[in-house]
């Protein structure tokens, strides 16, 4: 059965700082996956998503996320983080577009 | 561009009681999603449709929870009788028709908070 992994709950980063979250996943064939960001009170919002092709894929927002099939990994990045990126931030695995699991979560702190 | 709408946004209730969700997809939209999100996890789907169809409803209890989109435009998820395990945030979405393997992107309405007592 799929399933996806944030072992991060909590990530605490100044403004300004590099940000990784951490995703793996578990899948047989080649998934296609998201990341999608919450903020408080709002619906999920697509960040970015990989289907194929090349492994790194950029997102909005200035994040980035890097497809790695031998560690079967999908970690997302920002080079600089801004405090109105303080949010929940789930990836989210599907074997097809219609059907997606989602991790549960990891809660970005950002500090001025 | 409208976005998703739900109502209502926040539902306290006692158990046993009955409870309805709305939904109002995004214009055009023929595929509609109902989530439900436990508090610090992620959605978890409980029935897609395709139009007035429910093409997946295999993670819908449905001994009390029922769901309806009557005409393939707004939905209505119900339960009937809550219990307390049911207090979490219950999603819709909605994503526009495409081709079978073309990406339909999922927008996200900002949710009910469900309350049991």
């Amino acid at each position: 059965a799929q399933s996806v992994t944030q072992p991060d709950i909590h990530i605490t980063v100044s403004e300004g700082a590099s940000l990784e979250l951490r995703c793996n996943y578990s899948y047989g064939a080649t998934p296609y996956l998201f990341w999608y960001v919450q903020s408080p009170g709002q619906g999920l919002q697509l960040l970015l998503k990989y289907f194929s092709g090349d492994t790194l894929v950029q997102g909005i927002k200035g994040f980035e996320a890097e497809f790695k099939r031998s560690q079967s990994s999908f970690n997302l990045r920002k080079p600089s983080v801004h405090w109105s990126d303080a949010a929940e931030y789930f990836c989210a695995v599907g074997e097809s577009t219609d059907k997606l699991i989602f991790g549960t979560g990891t809660r970005l702190q950002v500090f001025p | 561009e409208a976005g998703v709408v739900q109502s209502p946004r926040y539902k306290i209730i006692e158990k046993k009681q009955p409870v309805a969700f709305w939904c109002n997809p995004i214009s055009g939209h023929n595929t509609l999603y109902w989530y439900r999100q436990n508090l610090g996890q992620g959605p978890e789907l409980l029935i897609r449709y395709e139009n007035e169809e429910a093409v997946d409803d295999s993670q819908l209890p449905k001994d009390r929870f029922s769901a309806e989109r009557l005409k393939g435009v707004d939905s209505t998820l119900k339960i009937q009788p809550a219990e307390l395990g049911d207090s979490a945030v219950y999603l819709c979405a909605s994503s526009p028709p495409g081709g079978r393997w073309s990406y339909n992107e999922q927008f996200f309405g900002p949710g009910t908070r469900l309350t049991v007592l």
